[in-house]
C-alpha cells in the first residue's frame, strides 16, 4: 500500500515568488491536512481538506491557500514568499470522515527554502 | 481556544531507564489523544493513542495514561533504548470535524 507522497522533496525559491506543493494521500483516505514545521519548532496547522472542502483552518495569513481535487490529491500554494516561509511542509492523510481521530499518516515533506 | 501544554521540552535519560512525558489540555470536550514520534530528518509517526473512555493503554514498552478529571495524559517509555531518541509530540482532539491541537514537542535523549 503506497504511503503519502509529497512532491517535490526540496525546493528553493526567491523572495516574492509563489510556490505550489503537492500531496497524494493514501488510497481511500479523503482527509488531507497540511502542516508547517520550522527547525526546532513544533507542528503548525495550516488547513485540512475533506471531500474537496476546507474543513479546518489554522492561523496563517491569506498568502497560504490550498485545494483538494476529486481524487483527494491536495495542493497548497504560498504566494509572495517571505524568508520566514522557509520550512518543512508536511501533509498528512486520514481515512474516511474521521479526520485525524484514527491517526494521521504523514508524508516525507517538502523542504522549502526561500532566498 | 484549545491549548495543549507539553513538558518537559527536553528529557535526557540513561539507557535502560524509564522516560515520562506529560501533556495537559484545556478543552474538556477533547476525546482523542495521540502521540507521535519524529526521528531526526524523518516524518512524524503515530506510536500510540488513547480515547477518553479508556484510562490506560499499553503497547510493549510504551504506555499512555489519561486523567480526564485533571485533563492530562502522559507517555511512559520503559527500558529505553538508543532508538527511542526522537522528538515526541502529544495532541488532543474533540472529534472528527476538529483539528488536532498539538503540544510543542519533547526531545528525548537516550544516554548510553
Amino acid at each position: 500500500k503506497a504511503g503519502v507522497t509529497q512532491t517535490p522533496r526540496y525546493l528553493i525559491k526567491t523572495r516574492g515568488q509563489q510556490v505550489t506543493l503537492s500531496c497524494s494521500p493514501i488510497s481511500g483516505h479523503r482527509s488531507v491536512s497540511w502542516y508547517q514545521q520550522t527547525p526546532g519548532q513544533g507542528l503548525q496547522f495550516l488547513f485540512e481538506y475533506f471531500s474537496e472542502t476546507q474543513r479546518n483552518k489554522g492561523n496563517f495569513p491569506g498568502r497560504f491557500s490550498g485545494r483538494q481535487f476529486s481524487n483527494s490529491r491536495s495542493e497548497m500554494n504560498v504566494s509572495t514568499l517571505e524568508l520566514g516561509d522557509s520550512a518543512l511542509y508536511l501533509c498528512a492523510s486520514s481515512p474516511e470522515a474521521t479526520g485525524p481521530n484514527y491517526g494521521y499518516t504523514f508524508g516525507s515533506g517538502t523542504r522549502l527554502t526561500v532566498v | 481556544g484549545e491549548n495543549v501544554e507539553q513538558h518537559p521540552s527536553t528529557l535526557s535519560v540513561q539507557e535502560g531507564d524509564s522516560a515520562v512525558i506529560k501533556c495537559t489540555y484545556s478543552d474538556s470536550a477533547s476525546n482523542y489523544f495521540p502521540w507521535y514520534k519524529q526521528e531526526l530528518g524523518k516524518r512524524p509517526q503515530l506510536i500510540i493513542d488513547i480515547r477518553s473512555n479508556v484510562g490506560e493503554k499499553k503497547d510493549q514498552r510504551i504506555a499512555v495514561t489519561l486523567n480526564k478529571t485533571a485533563k492530562h495524559f502522559s507517555l511512559h517509555i520503559t527500558e529505553t533504548q538508543p532508538e527511542d531518541s526522537a522528538v515526541y509530540f502529544c495532541a488532543a482532539s474533540k472529534g472528527s470535524n476538529y483539528q488536532l491541537i498539538w503540544g510543542a514537542g519533547t526531545k528525548l535523549i537516550i544516554k548510553p
